[in-house]
């Protein structure tokens, strides 16, 4: 079983709806929870970076952290085509250097 | 201001050759670190170089895989004898030591082995 587990869609969606994209994990000692969003054939591009369990707002994205449930979330509100790509959960913990542990990612379509 | 910059973005080899593959980071980015991503693995970390401080080389799947960073600046990825298993996409990140987690991503180097 991989550490962080997040499926892999693809999930369809019409324009205007709200997304939630979300991932599991096992390791108990990840502090550090970033979403990254990877358009085809580009590298990945970091959306939100939180720090332990809460909520983090950042224009139409929502980050939350659940670690007592250990699940994280990605909110996308008013959905647009241009956000269809793949989205990536990513974790780090206090000790295990600076290695991101990544999710498989989510691919998401924006329908139109 | 520039991103992560990598070269090339695609590399066709044959198998048993060497590749380097070179990665440019951020410009005050002292933190560099190897990816590489595959059907079915998703993004696995490689290795990490902070600094002057010896690299943290745990990713690294076999020794045919090695990675140095010359002045602190330019890292390049040498896979040697490739097998077809190497193929996949070799994302390079940098980031300011103060924030390790805040990782920028270059564009990536698609590698096939043929």
């Amino acid at each position: 079983q991989k550490e962080v587990e997040q499926d892999p869609g693809p999930l369809s969606v019409p324009e205007g709806a709200i997304v939630s994209l979300n991932c599991t994990y096992s390791n108990s000692a990840f502090q550090y929870f970033m979403w990254y969003r990877q358009y085809s054939r580009k590298g990945p591009e970091l959306l939100m970076y939180t720090y332990s369990s809460g909520n983090k707002e950042d224009g139409r994205f929502t980050a939350q952290v659940d670690k007592s449930s250990k699940y994280i979330s990605l909110f996308i509100r008013d959905s647009q085509p241009s956000d269809s790509a793949t989205y990536l959960c990513a974790m780090s913990s206090n000790n295990a250097g600076n290695m991101l542990t990544f999710g498989g990612g989510t691919r998401l379509m924006v329908k139109p | 201001g520039a991103g992560v910059s990598q070269s090339p973005s695609n590399k066709v080899t044959e198998k048993g050759k060497d590749v380097e593959l070179r990665c440019d980071p951020i410009s005050g980015h002292t933190a560099l670190y190897w990816y590489r991503q595959s059907l079915g693995q998703g993004l696995e970390f490689l290795i990490y170089f902070q600094g002057n401080s010896a690299p943290d080389k745990s990713g690294l799947p076999s020794d045919r895989f090695s990675a140095e960073r010359t002045g602190g600046s330019v890292s390049t990825l040498t896979i040697q004898r490739t097998q077809q298993e190497d193929s996949a996409v070799y994302l390079c990140a940098s980031s300011l030591a103060s924030s390790y987690n805040e990782q920028f991503f270059g564009p990536g180097t698609r590698l096939t082995v043929l």
